[in-house]
C-alpha cells in the first residue's frame, strides 16, 4: 500500500460545485502539504499544516480551504469550483526540518 | 528572477547516453537539495537527497552540489527508456517550505 494516498484519483465536475480531495498517510509525519501542478508552472503550494492545530496559507490559497482531521488526514476543498482550478493536485508529507517531502500520486481534477 | 531555475527541456538522448540535468539557485541559505523523478500521471518520487557540497552516488544516479556556484546537477549513467520522465530539483533551508524547480522533461529513445 502507498504511504501517501489521495482520493479520488480522477474527478470531473461542473463549475460551482463543491469538491473535496482527501489525503491520508501512514508515514507518521506531522507536516502535510497541498500543491497544484500546471503545465509550465511547476508545483505551487496551496496550504500546509505542521500539526493538527496548525494551518497555513501557501502562495495560491484563494478559492481553497483545508481541514486537518487527524495527524494522518488532510483534506482540500474547493467551495465553488471554477474552470481555472483544473489541474493536478498533490498531497505531500514531511517528517521534520531538513527532511525531504514524500508525495501521493495526485488527483487529476477537471472542472467544466 | 525565480529562486530556482531549471530548463524545462525536453531533453532527448539515445539509450546508453550520460544525462546531465541542472538547476541554479539564488538563495545562498539553501541547505538541503533533492531530486525527484515524476512519471506521467504519478506523483514526484524522491531520487536523491543531500545536504553538503560534493557528489552523492546511488546506482546509476549521481547528485552533485556546488554551493559556491549555487548550482546542482543530477547525472544519469547508461540511461534507459524507463528513465524517461520529468525531473524536479528542490531545495530547502531549515524549517522553510521546499522550493521546487519547474522540472526538466527527459526522453530516452531506444
Amino acid at each position: 500500500d502507498a504511504d501517501v494516498t489521495q482520493t479520488p484519483r480522477n474527478r470531473i465536475t461542473k463549475t460551482g460545485k463543491r469538491i473535496m480531495l482527501e489525503c491520508s498517510q501512514t508515514k507518521g509525519h506531522d507536516r502535510m502539504y497541498w500543491y497544484r501542478q500546471d503545465p509550465g508552472l511547476g508545483l505551487r503550494l496551496i496550504y500546509y499544516s505542521f500539526d493538527v492545530k496548525d494551518i497555513n496559507k501557501g502562495e495560491i490559497s484563494d478559492g481553497y480551504s483545508v481541514s486537518r482531521q487527524a495527524q494522518a488526514k488532510f483534506s482540500l476543498s474547493l467551495e465553488s469550483a471554477i474552470p481555472n482550478q483544473t489541474a493536478l493536485y498533490f498531497c505531500a508529507t514531511r517528517a521534520s526540518t531538513g527532511q525531504p517531502q514524500h508525495f501521493g500520486d495526485g488527483t487529476r481534477l477537471s472542472i467544466l | 528572477q525565480k529562486e530556482v531555475e531549471q530548463d524545462p527541456g525536453p531533453l532527448s538522448v539515445p539509450e546508453g547516453a550520460i544525462v546531465s540535468l541542472n538547476c541554479t539557485y539564488s538563495n545562498s541559505a539553501f541547505q538541503y537539495f533533492m531530486w525527484y523523478r515524476q512519471y506521467s500521471r504519478k506523483g514526484p518520487e524522491l531520487l536523491m537527497y543531500t545536504y553538503s557540497s560534493g557528489n552523492k552516488e546511488d546506482g546509476r544516479f549521481t547528485a552533485q552540489v556546488d554551493k559556491s556556484s549555487k548550482y546542482i546537477s543530477l547525472f544519469i549513467r547508461d540511461s534507459q527508456p524507463s528513465d524517461s520522465a520529468t525531473y524536479l530539483c528542490a531545495m530547502v533551508r531549515g524549517s522553510y517550505i521546499p522550493t521546487f524547480g519547474r522540472g526538466t522533461s527527459l526522453i530516452v529513445h531506444p
